[in-house]
């Protein structure tokens, strides 16, 4: 049964820094891998979507990788903004559409 | 287009009473998703159909939920009896195709008392 985690479960930071979410999952067989923020009381939308076959994909100060060998995806944020507070959930997609979701991962960004 | 719609955006009922959940999903999108947000557990697939047909519900954790999707446009989810441990945040969303993303909708409050 895949089983997706994130490290770390919240984070703090100040505006401006760069900083890394991770996302490990159980099950190296899977379709597409994606990242999603969620806002309080809102829901989902997605960021990134990673073809098992692609090894990172970019958008604006955005960027996630994909080591399927591992089980292992990081969402890299540059220069955050307090805008970017949220939390953000990765999402495992098995072959056969089973989404199975992480916890997901506080953010804080302070101005 | 509008987006993933659901209906209503919060419900609050009693212990025992029927609960239907509506889902409209994005035009031209093949397939939809039914999910549970709880603290607890975190979201969890309870559903998904694809060009109507359900495919997987091994995710519905009884007999009480229930969920259909008579056309395209259109899905419920029920729960008959409603308890209390049923409260959570559910979310309906669409894809284009497998290798799509899922957009998702605002999701429904739902408490049981």
């Amino acid at each position: 049964k895949q089983e997706v985690t994130q490290i770390p479960a919240a984070l703090s930071v100040p505006e401006g820094e760069n900083l890394v979410l991770n996302c490990s999952f159980t099950d190296s067989a899977i379709y597409n891998l994606q990242w999603f923020r969620q806002d309080p009381g809102k829901g989902l939308t997605s960021l990134l979507l990673i073809q098992s076959s692609q090894r990172e994909q970019t958008s604006g100060r955005l960027n996630a990788s994909l080591d399927k060998s591992s089980g292992r995806s990081t969402l890299y944020i540059a220069a955050s903004q307090p805008g970017d507070s949220a939390t953000y959930l990765c999402a495992v997609n098995d072959y056969g559409q089973n989404f199975v979701f992480g916890p997901g991962t506080r953010l804080s960004v302070l101005p | 287009d509008a987006g993933v719609i659901q209906s209503p955006r919060h419900e609050v009922t009693e212990m025992g009473q029927e609960v239907t959940l509506r889902c409209k999903p994005i035009s031209g999108h093949n397939s939809l998703f039914w999910y549970r947000q709880t603290m607890m557990r975190g979201l969890e697939l309870l559903i998904y159909f694809n060009n109507n047909v359900p495919i997987d519900d091994s995710g519905m954790p009884e007999d009480r939920f229930s969920a259909k999707m008579p056309n395209a446009s259109f899905s419920t989810l029920k729960i008959q009896p409603s308890e209390p441990r049923d409260s959570a945040v559910y979310f309906c969303a669409s894809e284009r195709e497998v290798t799509d993303t899922q957009y998702f909708g605002p999701g429904t409050r739902l408490t049981v008392l």
